[in-house]
This record gives structure tokens, sequence and C-alpha cells, in this order.
């Protein structure tokens, strides 16, 4: 069975600053998705950033990066020039692709907080 | 824009009570799931649907049912609420054949008292 987990329970960072938020996960599939979610406190969860496996290339998405290891099954989100509207949970996501199942398993979630 | 709805944000109910919560999406989505959010715990899938009238269990169903009778229309029921079953729900859908991401709604925080 897949599992993803987030070491981190909480993080900070200064405003303006860099922050990696890490996330690890356990797989025998060879084509699978790789989410970062973000929930505010509104609650609705927002997709940050995804990634598919068989794509070399890390993802980015304005501010927001990824660090995709697949040997090393490391799948880190980078935040540059924090925003105080960054602050929020965020969670690491793995879906089977095309052929697997159709759930997503999602990590324990870091909170970030940004300090002005 | 997709719009995944849950009915209500904060619902207090009592041991015992009947519960249903509700999810509706306007994204024609085969694929809608259930999870509970529990701090220190993640998301845990309680049940999804893969298409309308068909449904399979997540990590956590017992004491769970949920009813997919139509495609826009996903609803989670506690059977007999108890008050372990105190948590945040959160609906969301995907498109079936070439969606990726899951979107999702802005959650319930049940009560049971």
């Amino acid at each position: 069975a897949q599992t993803v987990t987030q070491s981190q329970p909480e993080m900070s960072v200064q405003e303006a600053e860099t922050v990696t938020l890490s996330c690890t996960y356990d797989t025998s599939e060879s084509d699978y998705y790789l989410f970062w979610y973000k929930q505010p406190p509104s609650r609705q969860m927002i997709l940050v950033i995804r990634q598919e496996a068989y794509k070399q290339q890390n993802a980015t998405e304005n501010r927001f990066s990824v660090n995709f290891q697949k040997a090393a099954k490391s799948f880190s989100l980078k935040i540059s020039d924090s925003q105080l509207g960054d602050a929020a949970m965020y969670f690491c996501a793995y879906r089977s692709g095309p052929s697997g199942t159709y759930k997503y398993i999602f990590g324990t979630g870091t909170r970030l907080k940004v300090l002005a | 824009d997709v719009k995944v709805t849950q009915s209500s944000r904060y619902l207090v109910k009592r041991t015992g009570e009947k519960v249903f919560l509700e999810c509706v999406q306007d994204m024609d989505h085969e694929n809608m799931f259930w999870y509970r959010q529990d701090p220190g715990l993640g998301l845990r899938l309680i049940y999804f649907s893969y298409d309308v009238k068909m449904k399979e269990k997540g990590d956590i169903p017992e004491g769970y049912s949920v009813s997919r009778e139509k495609k826009e229309r996903f609803s989670l029921i506690l059977e007999s609420a108890s008050t372990n079953q105190t948590s945040m729900y959160l609906c969301a859908s995907r498109h079936g054949d070439w969606g990726t991401e899951a979107f999702f709604g802005q959650g319930t925080r049940l009560t049971v008292v």
C-alpha cells in the first residue's frame, strides 16, 4: 500500500524568505501523480502544484516549485518570497496513475506560519 | 471554475441521531470522495464513488454509508452519530477519465454531543 509522510508538523518562515516543506512517499508503482494542496484558515483546499511521475522536470507555479526525486521517493515544496497569504496547512498527496486506483492518499500536513 | 459545495459549514448533532452530509459538484465529474480530517492524522478516505450508484469503501468506512443517486450529488450518512465522529468532513470530486487533481468543498465541521 502507498503511504505519504510529512515529518514537519509545523514550520515558520519570515516574510519574503524561502521555505521548503518535506514529503516522502512509498510506492511500488512507476506511474503516479503527486500534489501539494494548501488549506488556508477558510478551510477550502486548493491545489498548489502537481507533478507527474514520468516527467523528469520539476513542476513550477510562480513562487512555488517542487524538488521531485523519484528514486529517493521525495517530493518537497519550495515557497520563494513568502507572503502572509501563504500561511496555511499544506498537504502532500499521492494518486496512482491512470491504471491504478482512484484514491488520493494524503500526508498528515505541515502548518506553515509566515512571520511579518 | 469547478465548484464543490457542501450543504453546511457547521453542524451540531446529538449522539444517536442520523446525520446527512450533502455534497454537490457542478462540473459533471464522475469521481467523488468523502474524507475525514483530524489533527495529526491528515485526511482519511471514508468512501468514494467512481460513478452514479457506484461506491467503494475507503480506509475508515465503519459507522458511515453513502448514497449517489445523481452524478452531481454525493451524500455521506452517519447512521447513528457518535462522539468519535466529531470531525471535519471534506468532499471532493474529480473528472474520471482525464482528471488528475481533486477539487474540494469548503468542509463541514461536525460536532456530536
